[in-house]
């Protein structure tokens, strides 16, 4: 079985500041990282993905993860943010063999004020 | 065009009724999923199909009941609603059913039991 952690339920930021949003997993067997958003009032959309090779991941709209398997961590990273990066974000783990069920963590709330 | 739709986007509702939610996906993919979100914002996944195939059922009461009529279309019945099926529920979908793949999500249905 698989478990995710997100320590933070709300990350407060002022815009054009940085922000590491922190995840770490828990799972008996290989798993694939997920980092998703979601926009108030909305479904969620990927950000970026850990599938293998370089343990620094680049996504969309300026984001990235660092893998860090000894410390089964998978930390979203942004150098500087937007107002309009304001929404949850959840971390999550699918195994690698067999088929895919996405494990969530709780979610943490990035909040952008100017 | 809409990649992941579900309607209704609201419901509310008494306790005892039974009520659908549909979902259509317009991407071609084989995999189709329902997720619940509490109100803590907590996402846990309720069923998948692969093919029109049943491939994970999660511990969901009886009362829920999916059908996938095609592979373009999971739709989402629920009997006798209680209190604690006030959620919002999502669709999804992937190309495939790896865990590598990548999930689109609908916008979501708001379910409130009265």
């Amino acid at each position: 079985a698989q478990s995710v952690t997100q320590l933070d339920s709300q990350v407060p930021v002022f815009e054009e500041a940085p922000v590491e949003l922190r995840c770490n997993y828990s799972s008996s067997v290989s798993v694939y990282l997920f980092w998703y958003v979601q926009y108030p009032n909305q479904g969620l959309q990927l950000l970026l993905k850990y599938l293998s090779g370089s343990t620094l991941v680049k996504g969309i709209n300026g984001f990235e993860a660092e893998f860090n398997k000894s410390q089964t961590s998978f930390h979203l990273r942004k150098p500087s943010v937007h107002i309009s990066d304001t929404a949850e974000y959840f971390c999550a783990v699918s195994p690698e063999t067999g088929f895919q069920k996405l494990v969530f963590g709780t979610g943490t709330r990035l909040l952008v004020s100017p | 065009d809409t990649a992941v739709s579900q309607t209704p986007k609201y419901l509310v509702t008494q306790m005892g009724n039974d009520k659908s939610i549909k979902c259509e996906q317009n991407l071609g993919h084989d995999t189709m999923y329902w997720y619940k979100q509490d109100s803590k914002k907590f996402l846990k996944i309720m069923f998948s199909y692969n093919n029109k195939e049943l491939i994970i059922n999660e511990t969901v009461p009886n009362r829920f009941s999916p059908k996938s009529p095609d592979k373009a279309h999971l739709n989402l019945h629920i009997n006798s609603l209680e209190l604690g099926d006030s959620a919002v529920y999502f669709c999804a979908s992937s190309l495939t059913m790896m865990g590598s793949n990548e999930q689109f999500f609908g916008p979501g249905t708001r379910l409130t039991v009265l």
